[in-house]
């Protein structure tokens, strides 16, 4: 079984730009959630994604945004780029929503903002 | 906000030793924790998820056990090993879905 791909595995942006990135989870799985991770920070929470629709969100701001598709892969949008945005974007997907459920992970998209 | 912490951010531990680290996570609530490996240039892989007070999970040389009524949860590693340099992350979901609070996690690195 294949699992969680990430695309593109490495970006590099100016402030301003606007970026997209793309996760296709194992087949199977309907949750799709983002996390960023930036150095001496955990894994930060973005957002999760279950049949198209957002479930839930963390704590960030409406620049960070996202989708999922009928076939559950999901793309989040981060617009107007900032410097403090560059950091390890890692998708995870899960069978379910539900919080017992393992989440695979992805790769992770590394962003450098310049 | 919840708070997930982990404690100590970093180990050293010599090849062969045993070694622990903490977890600790609101203790109302709870509905499961999670323990993930996190090697360098890797994905985070899954070791356990722990769902009932006094659980206690194993995989081979690693173990873990849980206290949600104190809110704590400690994994253990036995004879520690070089492949077991990582960092060990726990995770917390909320509300019972998939909106999970990660630990900042434990760096360990075994010294051959």
């Amino acid at each position: 079984k294949a699992g969680v791909t990430q695309t593109p595995r490495y970006l590099i942006k100016t402030r301003g730009q606007q970026v997209t990135l793309s996760c296709s989870p194992i087949s199977g799985h309907r949750s799709v959630s983002w996390y960023q991770q930036t150095p001496g920070q955990g894994l930060q929470f973005l957002f999760e994604y279950f049949s198209e629709t957002q479930r839930n969100k963390g704590n960030f701001p409406g620049r960070f945004s996202g989708r999922q598709f009928s076939n559950s892969r999901s793309e989040m949008n981060v617009s107007t780029l900032e410097l403090g945005d560059s950091a390890l974007y890692l998708c995870a997907s899960s069978f379910t929503r539900v919080g017992t459920d393992t989440q695979y992970f992805g790769p992770g998209t590394r962003l450098t903002v310049l | 906000i919840l708070n997930v912490e982990q404690s100590p951010q970093s180990l050293h531990v010599q090849e062969g030793d045993s070694t622990n680290f903490t977890c600790s996570f609101p203790s109302s609530n709870f509905y499961a924790l999670h323990w993930y490996r996190w090697e360098t240039a890797k994905s985070p892989e899954a070791l356990f998820v722990m769902t009932l007070n006094g659980d206690e999970k194993k995989k081979g040389r690693i173990s873990a056990t849980l206290n949600t009524k104190e809110g704590y949860s400690y994994l253990y590693i036995k004879g520690s090993q070089p492949e077991d340099s990582a960092t060990y992350l726990c995770a917390f979901p909320s509300g019972g879905y998939q909106k999970v609070t990660f630990g900042i996690g434990t760096k360990l690195q075994v010294i051959p």
